[in-house]
């Protein structure tokens, strides 16, 4: 069946540093969404890539689709102690079922 | 709009009970999905709903099973609940359903087995 993976399982950065996280699949995928996950909160939706090649960029969050629609990122320029959380990509193909990849447990250092 | 309302918030059973989950979606949504995030796991999908009927489904033992009413509120059932069922359960509901469309998440079911 599909796999997501996604990597680094932990990160810690100080304040004002960059961070990525990566995802990857084993099949092309139809699309991959983000979402972010506060401690103790619920997933909440980011942004969902659909092109192969796609970038997106929401202030300090840059999100890429690979050209084989097989991997995408998540950058953060200058993290801030709100960035704090869980990040998580999902990737849909012919299954039509999204898969999690394990998530991205992000601690920001003041 | 309410969000996506899951009750009851936490819930404490011993191995071999049963135990249903409530999900009501944001209104307007028909789909409700439901997923099992454990630590080590991760989110695992359980199923997807969709005007009452069963869209999709995750590789779950048949002890796992839901259903959708009329105005799209979802229930989840585990019976002869097993440690290993101790997790989050979310549902998340999306309009049309399908995994091209946003999930819009409850707070989630903390489930303990005892």
């Amino acid at each position: 069946g599909q796999q997501v993976m996604q990597i680094p399982q932990y990160q810690h950065v100080q304040e004002g540093e960059d961070f990525t996280t990566y995802c990857n699949s084993s099949t092309t995928l139809s699309n991959i969404q983000w979402y972010k996950q506060r401690p103790g909160g619920h997933p909440v939706f980011l942004i969902q890539l659909v092109k192969s090649g796609e970038v997106k960029k929401q202030k300090r969050l840059t999100f890429q689709f690979g050209e084989a629609k097989k991997n995408s990122s998540l950058h953060i320029t200058a993290t801030q102690t709100t960035d704090v959380g869980t990040y998580f990509c999902a990737g849909s193909g012919s299954a039509r079922q999204l898969t999690f990849g394990s998530g991205t447990q992000l601690t920001v250092l003041p | 709009k309410a969000g996506v309302t899951q009750t009851p918030r936490y819930l404490i059973k011993t191995r071999g009970q049963q135990v249903t989950l409530s999900c009501s979606p944001i209104s307007g949504h028909r789909s409700v999905s439901w997923y099992q995030q454990t630590p080590g796991q991760g989110l695992q999908f359980l199923f997807e709903y969709f005007s009452e009927t069963q869209r999709n489904k995750g590789n779950f033992p048949g002890r796992f099973s839901g259903r959708q009413f009329s105005n799209s509120r979802s229930e989840m059932n585990v019976s002869t609940l097993e440690l290993g069922d101790s997790a989050l359960y979310l549902c998340a509901s999306t309009e049309a359903g399908g995994a091209g469309q946003p999930q819009h998440f409850g707070d989630g079911t903390r489930l303990s087995i005892l």
